[in-house]
C-alpha cells in the first residue's frame, strides 16, 4: 500500500526478546494506529496517535509500548515479548479521525 | 462496548454468481460504518464509508448499503479477482478507533 511502509515485514523472536516496529508514512497524515490481526478475529487497536508526540492507549495495550517523536514516523515496542503476540501487526494512517484508514502490508512476528 | 458481526464467515461463489454479505454491529451513535477488502499477505484496502441508514455507494460489481442495525455488501456478477477478505469496521461518534469485525473470506471460482 503505497504510503505507509511498515518494517520488517518478519520477524521471530524468544520469549523474554525486544524489539521495535516502525511505520513510516509520507501522507502527511496527523492520526497513526498500531493494529493487531489474529485468526478468527477483527483488527484490535493497541496504540494510537492524534499527532506528532501524543500517544494514547487503545484497546489491547498491555505488553506494548509507542512512540511518535516524529510526524511521520509511529513505533511500536515489545519490551519483552512473550508467545501471546505472535500475530500480524498493522499500522494504519488518517487525515483526520472521520477519514478513511489507510494501511501497511503488517508485519508477521512470531515469538518462539 | 461497540460490536461487529460479519456472517458468513465464508463464501464460495462461483464466477457470476451474485451475492450479500451481512455486517451486523451495535454502537453508540455511529459516525461511520467502514468496508474494506483484504487480500492474503496484505494490508486492509479501502473501499466504502457509509454515514447514515438509507445510504449506498457503488464502485464496480459492489456495492454497499446501511440500515440502522447492520450494513450489506452485495457482489454483482463476481468475478476471480473479487476473491478476498472483506472487512466491515463502525465508528462510534466521539471516537477515534474503528471496530473491525472478523471478516469474510469470499472464494470466487471460474
Amino acid at each position: 500500500n503505497a504510503g505507509v511502509t511498515q518494517t520488517p515485514k518478519f520477524r521471530v523472536l524468544k520469549t523474554g526478546q525486544s524489539m521495535t516496529l516502525l511505520c513510516a508514512q509520507d501522507m502527511n497524515h496527523e492520526y497513526m494506529y498500531w493494529y493487531r490481526q489474529d485468526p478468527g478475529m477483527g483488527l484490535r487497536l493497541i496504540h494510537y496517535s492524534v499527532g506528532e508526540g501524543t500517544t494514547a492507549k487503545g484497546e489491547v495495550p498491555d505488553g506494548y509500548n509507542v512512540s511518535r517523536l516524529k510526524k511521520q514516523n509511529f513505533l511500536l515496542g515489545l519490551e519483552s515479548a512473550a508467545p501471546s503476540q505472535t500475530s500480524v501487526y498493522f499500522c494504519a494512517t488518517g487525515r483526520d479521525s472521520n477519514q478513511p484508514q489507510h494501511f501497511g502490508d503488517g508485519t508477521r512476528l512470531s515469538i518462539l | 462496548e461497540d460490536q461487529v458481526t460479519q456472517s458468513p464467515e465464508a463464501l464460495r461463489l462461483q464466477e457470476g454468481e451474485s451475492s450479500s454479505l451481512n455486517c451486523s454491529y451495535t454502537v453508540s451513535g455511529l459516525r461511520g460504518l467502514f468496508w474494506y477488502r483484504q487480500d492474503p499477505g496484505k494490508g486492509p484496502e479501502f473501499l466504502f464509508t457509509l454515514y447514515s441508514a438509507g445510504e449506498e455507494k457503488e464502485k464496480e460489481r459492489l456495492k454497499a448499503t446501511l440500515t440502522k442495525k447492520e450494513s450489506f455488501l452485495h457482489i454483482t456478477a463476481p468475478k476471480p479477482e473479487d476473491s478476498a477478505t472483506y472487512l466491515c469496521a463502525v465508528q462510534a461518534a466521539g471516537d477515534y478507533k474503528l471496530s473491525f469485525g472478523a471478516g469474510t473470506t469470499v472464494t470466487v471460482r471460474a
